[in-house]
């Protein structure tokens, strides 16, 4: 089954609001990623969190992980339409050499 | 300069038929992946190759067989292709190993009549 699980499957908000997406997941982790499609096109990596680590920012981008209840997230603050894509969640588990990557979030910015 | 560069971006086809997908990456990167992500965005690992060497081979029907020339291509060849072979394949590549940081190439759109 897959690894990753994310919630919402699906976020409308106006520009300038934040959005916050979350994933879960099953197995113990090394390390926690999280990646951005936009439509018809590749994923593209935004931000790595360790399992050793609680919280990262880069931007306007803040990644939590809490590997107890073994869930992480990611807010996007002050959105803009071109924020607008696919987010998922990828993790590393027990298998070394493979992102299992969630089920993706689709985030809709509405200028 | 495209870091992850994978042709055709569209493949239409009939079933039965042998198509083939190339991929190659320009970063120096020593680990070579492609992905399936099927209509309702899942993406699921298929094959990772380290250094011309497979690595990871996950329940994938014998009719894909993936060849890596070297380090720097990692090439999907599909036989006798079915319906649910659609979807978009998506080639990626890591530095090292390490499971780290994916870069993706932009798709390769399959569809099979």
């Amino acid at each position: 089954s897959q690894q990753g699980e994310e919630d919402p499957q699906a976020l409308s908000i106006q520009e300038g609001e934040n959005a916050t997406m979350n994933c879960s997941y099953k197995t113990s982790i090394n390390n926690l990623q999280w990646y951005r499609q936009n439509s018809g096109r590749g994923l593209v990596h935004l931000i790595l969190i360790r399992s050793n680590e609680r919280e990262k920012h880069s931007g306007r981008l803040r990644v939590t992980l809490d590997t107890s209840k073994k869930s992480s997230s990611l807010l996007i603050t002050a959105s803009r339409a071109a924020d607008t894509a696919s987010y998922f969640c990828a993790t590393d588990g027990t298998n070394a050499g493979k992102s299992t990557f969630g089920d993706g979030t689709t985030l809709t910015v509405k200028p | 300069d495209t870091a992850v560069s994978q042709t055709p971006k569209y493949l239409v086809t009939q079933m039965g038929n042998d198509k083939s997908i190339k991929c190659e990456q320009n970063l120096g990167h020593d680990t070579m992946y492609w992905y399936k992500q099927d209509s309702k965005k899942f993406l699921k690992i298929m094959f990772s190759y380290n250094n011309k060497e497979l690595i990871i081979n996950e329940t994938v029907p014998n009719r894909f067989s993936p060849k890596s020339p070297d380090k720097a291509h990692l090439n999907l060849h599909i036989n006798s292709l079915e319906l649910g072979d659609s979807a978009v394949y998506f080639c990626a590549s890591t530095q090292g190993a390490a499971n780290e940081k994916l870069f993706f190439g932009s798709g390769t759109q399959l569809s099979v009549l």
